[in-house]
């Protein structure tokens, strides 16, 4: 079935160093690829998203690159801030399934 | 953030109780999901309901039971659940079965 492997599963940088967190997806229908932010204690929130026809999109700080051949596709963050400390979520969405398949998580410590 | 609201936040139960969760999106989304969050594993997609319609079941067991009354409402009714159904369960809404979701604050369940 679809399965989506991200790593790694723990990222501690130092305040101003860039973060980076990677993915990579299987069933290649997959066309959607939105990264969620979920802080302690409260629920995932969309941060950035990219679709299939598209290689890279950034908004501020964070940007997301997409390799369709290789299958992955990763996040960066540039310039961390400790309110960046959270587990951060990839995810993969098929069309023809309908369905939004998650990462393991990474939880991303950064040290003022 | 009022989009999508479940009740309740923190629930302890016996595994003889039933009990029920409730999902509320004003956010005129037409499709619902019922996610379950444990540590250390990724979202586990348990149920979609798209204009009413169960279109997902994820292999769930059967102590597990849903309810959509209509595209605003979701329950997840629960009955004999055993010590490792304790997890965050997270409702989720987007437009119409489209990619982009929208989670609740969770419902943290604790099941001794």
């Amino acid at each position: 079935g679809e399965n989506v492997e991200q790593h790694p599963s723990t990222l501690s940088v130092q305040e101003g160093d860039s973060a980076v967190i990677k993915c990579t997806y299987s069933d290649s229908a997959s066309n959607y690829f939105p990264w969620y932010k979920q802080e302690l204690g409260k629920r995932p929130q969309l941060i950035i998203d990219i679709r299939s026809n598209v290689g890279e999109k950034k908004d501020q700080r964070i940007a997301v690159t997409l390799n369709k051949t290789a299958k992955h596709f990763s996040l960066h963050i540039t310039e961390t801030q400790p309110e960046d400390s959270a587990v951060y979520f990839c995810a993969a969405h098929t069309s023809n399934t309908g369905k939004l398949i998650f990462g393991q998580g990474t939880t991303l410590q950064v040290k003022p | 953030e009022t989009g999508v609201t479940q009740t309740p936040r923190h629930l302890v139960m016996g595994m003889t109780n039933k009990k029920s969760l409730k999902c509320e999106q004003h956010l005129g989304h037409n499709a619902m999901y019922w996610y379950k969050q444990s540590a250390k594993k990724p979202l586990e997609l348990m149920f979609v309901y798209n204009f009413k319609e169960q279109t997902e079941n994820n292999s769930v067991p059967s102590r597990f039971s849903p309810e959509c009354p209509n595209s605003s409402h979701l329950f997840l009714h629960l009955h004999t659940l055993q010590p490792e159904d304790s997890a965050l369960y997270l409702c989720a809404s987007s437009p119409s079965g489209e990619e982009t979701q929208y989670f609740g604050p969770g419902t943290r369940l604790l099941v001794l």
